[in-house]
């Protein structure tokens, strides 16, 4: 069994450009979500994914936007970069959308932006 | 008022001490509370995850509920050098699984 996976580690982009994220989730998961966490803060919740379909979505602007493919893989895209979007990216998955409130995290993305 | 609170204050302790963590939480709706550990640069572990108000005990670590007062804990006996990680709490309601999170204790233990 492979645990959550994220590419790329670390990352570095300028204010305004756009970003793509990738996380492959646990084998037999069917549901992502994606978390946000700057330094000295608890992750905060960006969006779910579940069977392809966004479900639930916190306080994010519509630049954070995601996919999900049919193996269960995920990706964030985030456009016009700000300098407040430098933070670890996270990638949690999980067994099912209701039932199971278990959410496995993968190592995250660090994102700067300069 | 935050749906989670943790007070974030670092915390070190002597190797073989007992490790006390607590959040609060102002949600009702939150049904099933979860902590985290998570190392430097590393992604959350998932420690223990309980639903019920009571204890729930794995190893070393021990998780308590109390919803009526909207209070968690959790306790790490004869603890670690290894146990030195950020302690995360999290919570979701039911039919929800949006984690709300604390915003982490740093626990150093010292040999």
């Amino acid at each position: 069994e492979t645990g959550v996976t994220q590419s790329p580690t670390h990352l570095i982009k300028t204010r305004g450009q756009q970003v793509t994220l990738r996380c492959s989730s646990q084998s037999g998961h069917n549901t992502v979500s994606w978390y946000q966490q700057a330094l000295g803060q608890g992750p905060q919740f960006i969006f779910q994914y579940y069977r392809e379909e966004e479900n639930g979505r916190g306080n994010f602007p519509p630049r954070f936007s995601g996919l999900q493919f049919p193996n269960y893989s995920s990706e964030l895209n985030v456009n016009a970069l700000e300098l407040d979007d430098s933070a670890l990216y996270l990638c949690a998955s999980s067994l099912e959308l209701a039932g199971s409130y278990e959410q496995y995290f993968g190592p995250g993305t660090r994102l700067t932006v300069t | 008022q935050k749906e989670v609170e943790q007070d974030p204050g670092p915390l070190s302790v002597p190797e073989g001490a007992i490790v006390s963590l607590n959040c609060t939480y102002s949600n009702s709706a939150f049904q099933y509370f979860m902590w985290y550990r998570q190392y430097s640069r590393k992604g959350p572990e998932l420690l223990m995850y309980t639903y019920s108000s009571g204890n729930k005990e794995d190893g070393r670590f021990t998780a308590q509920v109390d919803k009526s007062s909207k209070y968690i804990s959790l306790f790490i006996r004869d603890s670690q050098p290894s146990d030195s990680a950020t302690y995360l709490c999290a919570m979701s309601a039911y039919g929800n699984n949006r984690l709300a999170f604390g915003k982490g204790n740093q626990v150093v233990v010292i040999p």
